[in-house]
């Protein structure tokens, strides 16, 4: 059984930058084909995919996100770290990890994890 | 605003069928399969149809999926209260090194 867990500060103030970790069991980022990826949604607002890592390390980034986001995997720890600088209140929203099994797809998720940016 | 388009809102009372629809173009769903997530109240978004027409172990058959060039549909049939959620499509989009577009949501109502 596949399962994701989000983990991360619930308040971050503009200008900082944010750190979270997905943690995951019932997968290996070691096995060809896997991978984990970010969505994040506003409140009352449409998902909105981040980024993306794979199995073999390559990583893709919303275009419009690019040059604020990173992320990495510890395979040994079974996470995913997602991080993203220069946070503004915009930026506030649920923020879901996800297991990617096959090219565009995301057929686990986890409950999400608010992310509230204000002064 | 959203790379794929869906309408805000649909709505049916129960045993109908309510269709949704999704617009995209080539670079995503014109080349590449769709799939469809609800989210309920309050949840995590949940897969609802993958490949375009595949349900998931334990979705009801009430739900289907199809695609034609740029743009796809989810058709629930028999409509139950339970059904009232938001629906998304989403696809890969082999544009700007590839990338996952989503839909702006639909909320469906049961009436």
């Amino acid at each position: 059984q596949i399962t994701l867990k989000e983990s991360g500060p619930a308040l971050v103030k503009p200008t900082q930058t944010l750190t979270l970790t997905c943690a995951f069991s019932g997968f290996s980022l070691n096995t060809g084909g896997m991978g984990v990826g970010w969505i994040r949604q506003p409140p009352g607002k449409a998902l909105e995919w981040l980024a993306m890592i794979y199995w073999n390390d390559d990583k893709k980034y919303s275009p419009s996100l690019r040059s604020r986001l990173t992320i990495t995997k510890d395979t040994s720890k079974n996470q995913v770290v997602l991080t993203m600088t220069n946070m503004d209140p915009v930026d506030t929203a649920t923020y879901y990890c996800a297991h990617r099994p096959e090219i565009g797809l995301f057929d686990v998720w986890g409950q999400g994890t608010l992310v509230t940016v204000s002064s | 605003q959203s790379v794929l388009i869906q309408p805000p809102s649909a709505s049916g009372t129960p045993g109908q069928t309510v269709t949704v629809s999704c617009s995209g173009s080539t670079s995503n769903i014109g080349t590449n399969t769709v799939n469809w997530y609800q989210q309920l109240p309050g949840t995590a978004p949940k897969l609802l149809i993958y490949s375009v027409n595949q349900r998931p172990s334990g979705v009801p058959d009430r739900f289907s999926g199809s695609k034609s060039g740029t743009s796809a549909s989810l058709a629930i049939s028999g409509l139950q209260s339970e059904d009232e959620a938001d629906y998304y499509c989403a696809a890969w989009d082999g544009s700007l090194s590839g990338q996952v577009v989503f839909g702006g949501g639909t909320k469906v109502t049961v009436l």
